[in-house]
């Protein structure tokens, strides 16, 4: 079975661009979560999809917004970027996201680094 | 903001067994102990999880006090690849509960 997959690996970007990132679940699962992992911060939730809805949101700006197609990918993106959200985006899906314990498996994640 | 405390940090020597404490005083009648980590530059890495009684898999062991107040991570036999660091969680398991890490242990494995 092949793992969460996230792409771009790395990526540079410029003060004030977007970006978008995304998110391929491992096949069956249905919930998909990122989060945000920085030196200062360590990691931090930004939001949870389940059959394309948003479930559940962390503490950060509107800048931040994802999505979820109905074959589960994912994608994140960040608007208009700032300096400080330079970090590891780690991906992460689960079968159902409830109930008797399910696991969740994360991607090897997308440095991106705003310049 | 994290449920647990743990150490920041822990040595153990190649072969050895690896116990990693965490502190969870705060902990609900209805939250389970899970445990991740993460090796440099990789996602984290699902290990372990427990309510009340001790769990054992492939990879590590779990104990949980009686008072479920705090619990030990043992790894019987460290290898170089156990570098790592090591979370402790505790979240409900149900509902879209996220994952709170906490700042975690750097485990450092010694040939």
């Amino acid at each position: 079975k092949a793992g969460v997959t996230q792409t771009p690996r790395y990526l540079i970007k410029t003060r004030g661009q977007q970006v978008t990132l995304s998110c391929s679940p491992i096949s069956g699962h249905r919930s998909v979560s990122w989060y945000q992992q920085t030196p200062g911060q360590g990691l931090q939730f930004l939001f949870e999809y389940f059959s394309e809805t948003q479930r559940n949101k962390g503490n950060f700006p509107g800048r931040f917004s994802g999505r979820q197609f109905s074959n589960s990918r994912s994608e994140m993106n960040v608007s208009t970027l700032e300096l400080g959200d330079s970090a590891l985006y780690l991906c992460a899906s689960s079968e159902r996201g409830w109930g008797p314990y399910y696991g969740y498996t994360f991607g090897s994640g997308t440095r991106l680094t705003v310049v | 903001d994290a449920k647990t405390t743990q150490p920041p940090s822990m040595d153990c020597a190649e072969g050895r067994a690896a116990n990693l404490p965490c502190n969870h005083s705060t902990i609900s009648g209805n939250e389970y102990v899970y445990w991740y980590r993460q090796i440099h530059s990789q996602g984290p890495q699902y290990i372990i999880h427990g309510l009340k009684n001790n769990e054992t898999n492939e990879m590590a062991s779990l104990i949980i006090t009686e008072d479920r107040k705090s619990s030990t991570l043992i790894l019987p036999h460290a290898t170089l690849r156990d570098t790592a660091v090591y979370y402790c969680i505790v979240r409900v398991q149900g509902g879209s509960e996220k994952l709170v890490f906490g700042k975690g242990t750097k485990l450092t494995v010694n040939p």
